[in-house]
């Protein structure tokens, strides 16, 4: 069964320094696609990154990278340069062709804090 | 342009009340999604519609209906509230689910609390 994880509840980062946020990820289906997305206190899910699983180089996009290790079924997103407004809580998603309509399945997320 | 809207964005009701959800998207999207996200826990899925006129069920369907009679609108229902419906409710759009890279829009939310 398709299934995301991310181990880590919770983060605290010293502003300016790069951070990893980690999400394995489970699929049988060879043709996927992950994604980051970014609930500040606020409440709204922001969209940040995608990953598609056939895709050759990794995506950034700005300070957000994703480090896509096919072999180990993990996209972990790395922030360069954190900065407070990073503060919020991120969450790894995929889809994959499993499912009839394509679902996104969710992780739980990591709560990431930035120490000034 | 204000791409997905939710209507409320607080709610308290009383066990047993009903009440309905309204979403709207202003991005001629086919599908519409209604998640809810508790505490600890990711996404999860209740209800969504592939196009005008279909719904289907998701993860969490049970003491939730859904009504998508026009395109731009997605309405999510509950008959007789419970307090384990207290949650916090997102309505999302995409253009489809495929390709996969067709990224999911999402409202601001409603925080619902039923006592």
């Amino acid at each position: 069964a398709q299934k995301i994880t991310q181990t880590q509840p919770g983060m605290f980062v010293q502003e300016k320094e790069a951070v990893t946020l980690d999400c394995t990820y489970d699929t049988s289906d060879p043709s996927y696609g992950l994604f980051w997305y970014k609930q500040p206190s606020s409440g709204e899910m922001i969209f940040l990154i995608y990953q598609g699983s056939y895709d050759q180089q990794n995506a950034t996009e700005g300070r957000y990278s994703l480090n896509f290790q096919k072999a180990r079924k993990s996209a972990n997103l790395v922030i360069s340069a954190s900065q407070l407004g990073d503060s919020a809580m991120y969450f790894c998603a995929m889809r994959d062709r499993m499912d009839s309509n394509y679902q996104l399945i969710w992780g739980a997320g990591t709560k990431l804090i930035i120490k000034p | 342009n204000a791409g997905v809207t939710q209507t409320p964005k607080f709610r308290v009701l009383k066990t047993g009340q009903s009440m309905t959800l309204l979403c709207a998207q202003d991005m001629n999207h086919e599908y519409m999604y209604w998640y809810r996200q508790d505490p600890g826990m990711g996404l999860r899925l209740i209800h969504y519609s592939v196009g005008e006129g279909t719904t289907a069920k998701g993860e969490v369907p049970d003491g939730y209906n859904v009504s998508r009679l026009k395109k731009q609108n997605f309405l999510l229902g509950l008959e007789s509230a419970a307090p384990s419906q207290t949650s916090v409710y997102f309505c999302a759009s995409s253009y489809s689910s495929a390709p996969l890279n067709n990224e999911q829009f999402f409202g601001p939310g409603t925080r619902l609390t039923v006592l």
